[in-house]
């Protein structure tokens, strides 16, 4: 039972657009939402959370916003550079700051000039 | 400020075998997680372990198991290797705080033959 999902497996975004990745989720209980950035050969690095007591966080370029509703949040990256080309894994926890993530396949993000 | 380290960081092992897996968590952090990624998939808990004590544990068989040291670092075994624990090994430590993310290691590839 996948409980976090990214439908798609990746994504083309020209250079200075938006990029929006989608993540939903079915699990009622997480409360605690976090994007991670991935290169090959190279661990996930923290982008950016959100705690379900919100509904958007920004920081810099990322803004992540969460719809409780929906069971949905999304990432956006404005504008998109050539950098943020990599593997993006949405995460959540049932706990806010528990250490037990649960993670969504990915989606791949490729940023073209 | 060092990272996270992980030891060795490409592992080739026949099926029945023993692995043993090595991390050192980032300075100051004293929880120390484990997750495994299969190709193609998000990361999947594993363990998480604070002050040398498991706090969590994943849907994984007893064939795995994990210890934190005193100086928390940390170790994960694994006993008679199958091929599908075939996948990349993700260390992650972080502050035990509501606000904290996990810091993730490059990771140890393990191929089981």
């Amino acid at each position: 039972d996948q409980q976090v999902k990214q439908n798609s497996p990746s994504l083309s975004v020209q250079e200075g657009r938006i990029s929006i990745l989608n993540c939903d989720y079915t699990n009622s209980m997480f409360d605690y939402f976090l994007w991670y950035k991935k290169y090959p050969a190279e661990g996930p690095t923290f982008l950016i959370s959100i705690s379900s007591i919100k509904d958007k966080n920004e920081d810099g370029r990322f803004t992540v916003f969460l719809n409780k509703s929906a069971k949905h949040l999304s990432l956006h990256i404005v504008p998109s550079q050539p950098g943020d080309s990599a593997v993006y894994f949405c995460a959540a926890s049932a706990n806010q700051g528990a250490q037990k993530l649960v993670f969504g396949q990915g989606t791949r993000l490729t940023i073209n000039p | 400020d060092a990272g996270v380290t992980q030891s060795p960081t490409h592992l080739i092992k026949t099926r029945g075998q023993h692995v043993t897996l090595r991390c050192s968590p980032i300075s100051g952090h004293k929880s120390v997680s484990w997750y495994q990624q299969v190709l193609g998939q998000g990361p999947q808990f594993i363990f998480q372990y604070y002050e040398k004590e498991e706090r969590g544990r994943g849907n994984f068989p007893d064939r795995f198991s994990a210890r934190q040291f005193p100086n928390y670092s940390s170790e994960l075994n694994v006993n008679a290797l199958l091929l599908g624990d075939s996948a990349l090994y993700l260390c992650a430590s972080s502050y035990v705080d509501k606000n904290s993310p996990l810091h993730f290691g490059n990771g140890t590839r393990l191929t089981v033959t």
